[in-house]
């Protein structure tokens, strides 16, 4: 069964670089049917989509968040990965990677809570 | 870029009761459109997709209909369960949420 799992600090300081990672088990990450996605949501608020990342490498990004947001794959090791950079107290939200196949998410990782503060 | 509207944002029904989420689009998006319930503290879950089809797995008291601009989520009889908030979700743009409460 595919699982997703987040990872990283849960606490970054305002004006510094968010980094999670998203190992992906029990399917390959290499699959040409999925995108593979981050998500985010702010405490008490709605879902934000982040950006999108094939595993050839082609990226698409929310236009809103496109100048500070990264998102790269490492095929070796089944992952992908987030980086944020710049960012502020606004930043502040639970963090989901999830897959994407014909554009809907079926597969969620449970999200892992990001707090910017210093 | 599409913008994604729900009505209403929250919405108050009892076990049993049929309930109608909309969903309306800013511009036409054909059949592309998916629908998650999300409780709290847990990640959002794919209920429907492209407007109608049903994911494996979920209820058939859920369905979803719709095409263009205006879409609905529709909950025939509503279980304990199902209390919880719904998105609509165009590949990159989710609505605001509908948040059903208990009356």
């Amino acid at each position: 069964q595919l699982q997703l799992q987040e990872s990283g600090p849960g606490l970054v300081k305002p004006s510094e670089t968010l980094s999670l990672t998203c190992t992906v088990s029990g399917g390959s990450i290499s699959s040409s049917s999925y995108y593979w996605g981050w998500i985010r949501q702010p405490p008490g608020k709605g879902l934000e989509w982040i950006g999108s990342i094939y595993y050839s490498g082609s990226t698409y990004y929310n236009p809103s968040l496109k100048s500070r947001v990264t998102i790269s794959v490492d095929t070796s090791k089944n992952q992908f990965s987030l980086k944020l950079s710049s960012v502020t107290a606004a930043d502040t939200a639970v963090y989901y990677c999830a897959r994407r196949a014909s554009g809907w998410y079926g597969y969620w990782g449970q999200g892992t809570l990001v707090t910017v503060s210093s | 870029d599409i913008q994604l509207t729900q009505s209403p944002s929250f919405l108050s029904a009892s076990v049993g009761d049929r309930v109608t989420i909309t969903c309306r689009a800013s511009q036409g998006i054909s059949s592309y459109l998916a629908w998650y319930q999300q409780k709290p503290g847990k990640a959002p879950k794919l209920l429907i997709y492209a407007a109608s089809t049903l994911q494996s797995g979920v209820p058939s008291r859920f369905s979803g209909s719709g095409s263009g601009t205006e879409f609905t989520l529709t909950i025939s009889s509503l279980q304990p369960e199902d209390f919880a908030t719904y998105y609509c979700q165009q590949p990159v743009t989710f609505g605001q949420g509908t948040k059903l409460e208990i009356k």
